[in-house]
C-alpha cells in the first residue's frame, strides 16, 4: 500500500520565523519527492523537487531528505503572511512505462502577522 | 503561453446528468492526470494516461471515464454512477522524468463541481 503522511496542521507560526513541515512516505522505490503549495480554491504550484539524500535550498526554502529513514521535510525561512497556504507532500515512483504521482493530505500552515 | 486549460471552472449538475469536464494542454506533454480532491483532504487519482489511445484507472475510477484521442486533450466524464461527484478537480501533466526533465506535474486551474 502506497502512503504519503502529512500532519493535518494547522501549523502556526509567528512571522519571521522558521516553518518546518514532515512527510513519510511507505514506498522504498520511491524516487523523486515534490512539494507543492495550494491557496485555497486555487491548484497546487510547485515549491520544490528533491531526488537525491541531503539538502536542497532554493530562496527562503529547503528541501530535506533522507530515504533511509523515508521521510521528507521542507523547511520555510523568514515565513510571510503570503507562506500561509496548504503544502502538498507528493512522491513519485516510476511503475512499467509511466509514472505515479502520490500525495499526501496536506499540512496547513498559517503565519501569523 | 504553455500550460492547461480546464473548463468550466464552475459546474453544477442536477442528480442523474453525466457531465464532461475538459483539459487541454499545450506544453507537448505525454502524461495527463485527473485527481479529485475533496475539502481538507489530498489529491486522489481518477485515471492517468501516459500516450494517446492509451489510459489507466487510478485509485477512484469508479464512475468515471475518460479518452485520449488527441495528446493535447484529456475529457473527463463524471457519469450518474458516480454516488458522491461534489468536489474540486483537477487536470495535471508532465513529460517525465529523466535527463533535464524534472518529472515534476503541472496543474490546471481546476473545474468545481457541484451537485444540486
Amino acid at each position: 500500500q502506497k502512503e504519503v503522511e502529512q500532519n493535518s496542521g494547522p501549523l502556526s507560526v509567528p512571522e519571521g520565523a522558521i516553518a518546518s513541515l514532515n512527510c513519510t512516505y511507505s514506498d522504498r522505490g520511491s524516487q523523486s519527492f515534490f512539494w507543492y503549495r495550494q491557496y485555497s480554491g486555487k491548484s497546487p504550484e510547485l515549491i520544490m523537487f528533491i531526488y537525491s539524500n541531503g539538502d536542497k535550498e532554493d530562496g527562503r526554502f529547503t528541501a530535506q531528505l533522507n530515504k533511509a529513514s523515508q521521510y521528507v521535510s521542507l523547511l520555510i525561512r523568514d515565513s510571510q503572511p503570503s507562506d500561509s497556504a496548504t503544502y502538498l507532500c507528493a512522491v513519485n515512483s516510476e511503475r512499467n512505462y509511466g509514472q505515479n504521482f502520490v500525495f499526501g493530505p496536506g499540512t496547513r500552515l498559517s503565519v501569523l502577522p | 503561453d504553455g500550460g492547461i486549460t480546464q473548463s468550466p471552472k464552475y459546474l453544477f449538475r442536477k442528480e442523474g446528468q453525466n457531465v464532461t469536464l475538459s483539459c487541454e494542454q499545450n506544453l507537448n506533454h505525454d502524461a495527463m492526470y485527473w485527481y479529485r480532491q475533496d475539502p481538507g483532504q489530498g489529491l486522489r487519482l481518477i485515471y492517468y494516461s501516459q500516450i494517446v489511445n492509451d489510459f489507466q484507472k487510478g485509485d477512484i475510477a469508479e464512475g468515471y471515464s475518460v479518452s485520449r484521442e488527441k495528446k493535447e486533450s484529456f475529457p473527463l466524464t463524471v457519469t450518474s454512477a458516480q454516488k458522491n461527484p461534489t468536489a474540486f478537480y483537477l487536470c495535471a501533466s508532465s513529460m517525465g522524468s529523466g535527463g533535464a526533465n524534472t518529472g515534476e506535474l503541472f496543474f490546471g486551474e481546476g473545474s468545481r463541481l457541484t451537485v444540486l
